[in-house]
């Protein structure tokens, strides 16, 4: 298994307030992403990094923004939480230059807005 | 605008026979495409894939095929074990966007015993 993990796995937070979900990655892949997992619409890319301080807007990327300051690192903030941003987060990581496009995912975190 | 498509939200089969789940897409540029498999709780964990200059890639039990010219691809699995009911996603990526990779919405498999 990749070595990816996520923090918190899970959080209830109030409408309003920021939120930061932090991925790290052992692995020294090139390449991280953030999804969010929604009933109806799959997997979307909120947004990603292909290099320390190299972040670039995915398809949901408004209310969220991204830091990459090291490698093993890359942190989601939600600047002011709203309800349509409960979902489930999923953090991916690759590798650059190789040809099969695989990316590996963390397990989760699961992020409930009230 | 939804560029990759799984139209079937579910399928259920019985252990033993062949599972087929099918994939639509509509951007001709796609050039490489992948399964992921996910569990509940869990991370997507990427299945098969297949590139655009072949039409069938097969692993064990998993077979993904490629009808270019019908922009669809399927994955077959056989035989069907219980162990493998959970929900599959097809997945897309043109090279000209890096490594970003394009989801279907999902299709939940289900195999009885």
């Amino acid at each position: 298994d990749a070595g990816i993990t996520q923090s918190p796995r899970h959080k209830v937070t109030e409408t309003g307030t920021p939120v930061t979900l932090r991925c790290h990655q052992t692995e020294n892949h090139r390449y991280m992403y953030w999804y969010r997992q929604d009933p109806g619409h799959g997997l979307r890319l909120i947004h990603y990094s292909y290099g320390v301080k190299d972040t670039d807007k995915g398809e949901v990327s408004d209310g969220y923004s991204v830091s990459r300051s090291k490698t093993e690192d890359f942190l989601l903030t939600l600047e002011s939480a709203t309800s349509s941003q409960t979902s489930v987060y999923f953090c991916a990581i690759s590798e650059a230059g190789e040809l099969s496009y695989e990316q590996y995912f963390g397990p989760g975190t699961r992020l409930t807005v009230t | 605008d939804q560029q990759v498509k799984q139209n079937s939200p579910s399928l259920s089969v019985q252990e033993g026979r062949i599972s087929i789940l099918n994939c639509d897409y509509t951007n001709s540029m796609f050039d490489y495409f992948l399964w992921y498999k996910k569990y509940p709780a869990e991370g997507p964990t990427f299945l098969i894939s297949i590139s655009s200059i072949k039409d069938k890639n097969e692993d064990g039990r998993f077979t993904v095929f490629l009808n270019k010219s019908a922009k669809h691809l399927s994955l077959h699995i056989v035989p069907s074990q219980p162990g493998d009911s959970a929900v599959y996603f097809c997945a897309a990526n043109r090279k000209s966007s890096g490594d970003k990779l394009t989801f279907g919405t999902g299709t939940r498999l289900a195999v009885r015993p």
